[in-house]
């Protein structure tokens, strides 16, 4: 059972602008930065939003992450059929002394 | 090119040991942390290990928690993970992960291929 709850599925049409959400405690997310994963089909993980809302070089401006206490989310504009992938939020966790990932969001481009 | 480089998966019998490797290229290695994450087939990513750049701060997810042993050897610019005592919920792709600091900062920059390592007798 994962630390940071994700809903399992997600979905939206070509264009479309979806989001993810991601909830934690106060241990976790409260209190430290939310990271965003993408995992395409048959590929290991890339790191798609780092310190809650900061994209990485290459990452389109179509995605981007926000936080709000013990919450955070990942939204997706202008959706498109490469986004259909795994995501996963992830922060460090004070009281476990490590890193915990939310049990990841398949995204299905209808 | 920067990149990370797992090898030494396999199938392995419960109760037996086996060590996994990870090469680095591209990137001043000592000047990372470096961690391995986990992922059973078709389950979600686990964080199972972290080492700072000097191997003064190690971490180890409860699971793993005296069954396994990370290390690095900045000479060779590689990670290792001794995993000992194997079970089978131990079945997983093994990815080698790179963070942003030279501390452990829980942040996975770049991520190697991973390597299967399947626990069953």
């Amino acid at each position: 059972q994962s630390v940071l709850t994700q809903p399992p599925s997600a979905s939206g049409t070509p264009g479309q602008r979806v989001t993810i959400a991601c909830s934690g405690t106060s241990s976790n997310i409260g209190r430290n930065f939310v990271y965003w994963y993408q995992q395409l089909p048959g590929t290991a993980p890339k790191l798609l939003i780092y310190r809650d809302n900061q994209r990485p070089s290459g990452v389109p401006d179509r995605f981007s992450g926000s936080k709000s206490g013990t919450s955070a989310s990942l939204a997706i504009s202008g959706l498109r059929s490469e986004d259909e992938a795994d995501y996963y939020c992830a922060a460090w966790d004070d009281s476990l002394s490590g890193v915990i990932f939310g049990g990841g969001t398949k995204l299905t481009v209808l | 090119e920067v990149q990370l480089v797992e090898s030494g998966g396999g199938l392995v019998q419960p109760g037996r040991s086996l060590r996994l490797s990870c090469a680095a290229s591209g990137f001043t290695f000592h000047d990372y942390a470096m961690h391995w994450v986990r992922q059973a087939p078709g389950k979600g990513l686990e964080w199972v290990s972290s080492i700072s750049w000097n191997s003064g701060t190690i971490g180890y997810a409860a699971s793993v928690k005296g069954r396994f042993t990370i290390s690095r050897d900045n000479s060779k610019n590689s990670l290792y993970l001794q995993m000992n005592s194997l079970r089978t919920e131990d079945t997983a792709f093994y990815y080698c992960t790179k963070d942003t600091k030279i501390t452990i900062f829980g942040e996975f920059a770049l991520w190697g291929q991973g390597i299967l390592v399947t626990v069953s007798s």
